[in-house]
């Protein structure tokens, strides 16, 4: 069955360095998501992306981050400098449509940014 | 602008009871409402929606939710609770079917499955 892939499952930094998350969305999907789940609160919308740009981003989307489709499969999230703040849980999510309602998530990327 | 709220972080219930989880939404149009669960190390995923029509939706695994619109209300329900079921489950809502503008979901409900 297809899936959504995330890697690395975990990562750890030092606060100021920049992490890139890596996505590997559902081959024949159109549009791209990225949530963060910061320990014990609900799952937020960061950003998301179809046709090579973005659609729509949240107010946590600010200039740290970035999103990219360098190629026809992979999906990224680069944060440029590192917050203590930044330590969450990332989702990468996919969907063929905008009005099939479901979004296929992968398992998740943990920051812990020390 | 959407929120949603879910009562209870935790619900505890045994096995084989009805399971309830709460959900209310505020939405300044008709909303889209889903219900996503997590197991343990894994993703999110769909377990039913709701867009138009029937407000009784069915989903996987036995669960079902409806749609009160007086009430603002999406409760999850599930008559016999199974130790599988034993997940994080995450209400959300979205103007569109889950577009551009993404989903809002509430903070979650641990469900915990007694023995």
């Amino acid at each position: 069955e297809p899936e959504v892939t995330q890697t690395p499952s975990h990562q750890v930094t030092q606060m100021g360095q920049e992490v890139i998350l890596r996505c590997v969305p559902i081959s024949n999907h159109l549009y791209f998501y990225w949530y963060r789940q910061i320990l014990g609160q609900k799952v937020e919308f960061l950003v998301s992306f179809y046709n090579n740009e973005i659609s729509e981003k949240s107010e946590i989307f600010d200039d740290q981050f970035s999103v990219e489709r360098p190629d026809g499969s992979n999906f990224t999230l680069k944060i440029r400098s590192t917050k203590l703040e930044d330590s969450a849980m990332y989702f990468c999510a996919s969907t063929s449509g905008f009005f099939t309602g479901e979004l296929f998530f992968g398992e998740g990327s943990r920051l812990t940014v020390l | 602008a959407q929120s949603v709220t879910q009562l209870g972080s935790h619900v505890s219930v045994s096995e084989g009871a009805l399971v309830l989880l709460r959900c209310n939404y505020s939405s300044s149009v008709p909303p889209y409402l889903f219900w996503y669960v997590q197991y343990p190390n894994q993703g999110l995923q769909l377990l039913l929606k709701y867009t138009t029509g029937a407000t009784l939706v069915k989903g996987i695994n036995g669960f079902e939710a409806e749609f009160k619109k007086s009430e603002t209300s999406f409760h999850l329900t599930k008559p016999s609770a199974h130790m599988s079921d034993a997940a994080e489950y995450f209400c959300a809502v979205s103007k569109t079917g889950g577009g551009a503008d993404g989903l809002t979901f509430g903070k979650g409900t641990h469900l915990i499955i007694q023995p």
